[in-house]
């Protein structure tokens, strides 16, 4: 069946190091969301990709969706303590949003 | 504008028991999608609700259902309870169906003994 692959699964860095995760699918997406999830806390939607080879950015955070649109990064640029959490892609292969499928998570930590 | 609601956020239940959660989407939005988070599996699709219809289902047992009220409030019921069915139960809200963002409520945490 459909599914998003996401490395890596645990990330340690030092505060102020660059942080990277990526997703991909083996079957092209519709559009790709990605997720904050805190320690003890919910999934909050970060962003969505649309279009082929999309590039978004949020402060220190740079969205990629790949030309083929089946794989996806985020990279934060010098982290701080408050990028703790676990960061999840979630591919949409078309039609309703049921049809979203969440990678495992990559779980970061900072180092201060 | 208030998030979404779940309720009860704990609960522990015996094996063979059932259970029903419920989750009350933002004012507004129409879809309704739950999901089971546990560590091994991560955030499984359980299924999704628009306008009081299933649109879309997991892959899970059919101990597992759900439906959607008129007022787009949400319930998901898992009969026959196992084990394994201890997770985090989320549900989350979105406007529409399709391309929308979602929102999450602070899920359910059920423990089965």
């Amino acid at each position: 069946g459909q599914q998003v692959m996401q490395i890596p699964q645990y990330q340690h860095v030092q505060e102020g190091e660059d942080f990277t995760t990526y997703c991909n699918s083996s079957t092209t997406l519709s559009n790709i969301q990605w997720y904050k999830q805190r320690p003890g806390g919910h999934p909050v939607f970060l962003i969505q990709l649309v279009k082929s080879g999309e590039v978004k950015k949020q402060k220190r955070l740079t969205f990629q969706f790949g030309e083929a649109k089946k794989n996806s990064s985020l990279h934060i640029t010098a982290t701080q303590t408050t990028d703790v959490g676990t960061y999840f892609c979630a591919g949409n292969y078309g039609g309703s949003q049921g049809n979203l499928i969440f990678g495992k998570g990559t779980k970061l930590s900072v180092k201060p | 504008k208030a998030g979404v609601t779940q309720t009860p956020r704990y609960l522990i239940k015996t094996r063979g028991q059932q259970v029903t959660l419920s989750c009350s989407p933002i004012s507004g939005h129409r879809s309704v999608s739950w999901y089971q988070q546990t560590p091994g599996q991560g955030l499984q699709f359980l299924f999704e609700y628009f306008s009081e219809t299933q649109r879309n289902k997991g892959n899970f047992p059919g101990r597992f259902s759900g439906r959607q009220f008129s007022n787009s409030r949400s319930e998901m019921n898992v009969s026959t309870l196992e084990l394994g069915d201890s997770a985090l139960y989320l549900c989350a809200s979105s406007i529409g169906t399709g391309y929308n963002e979602q929102f999450f409520g602070p899920g359910t945490r059920l423990t089965v003994l």
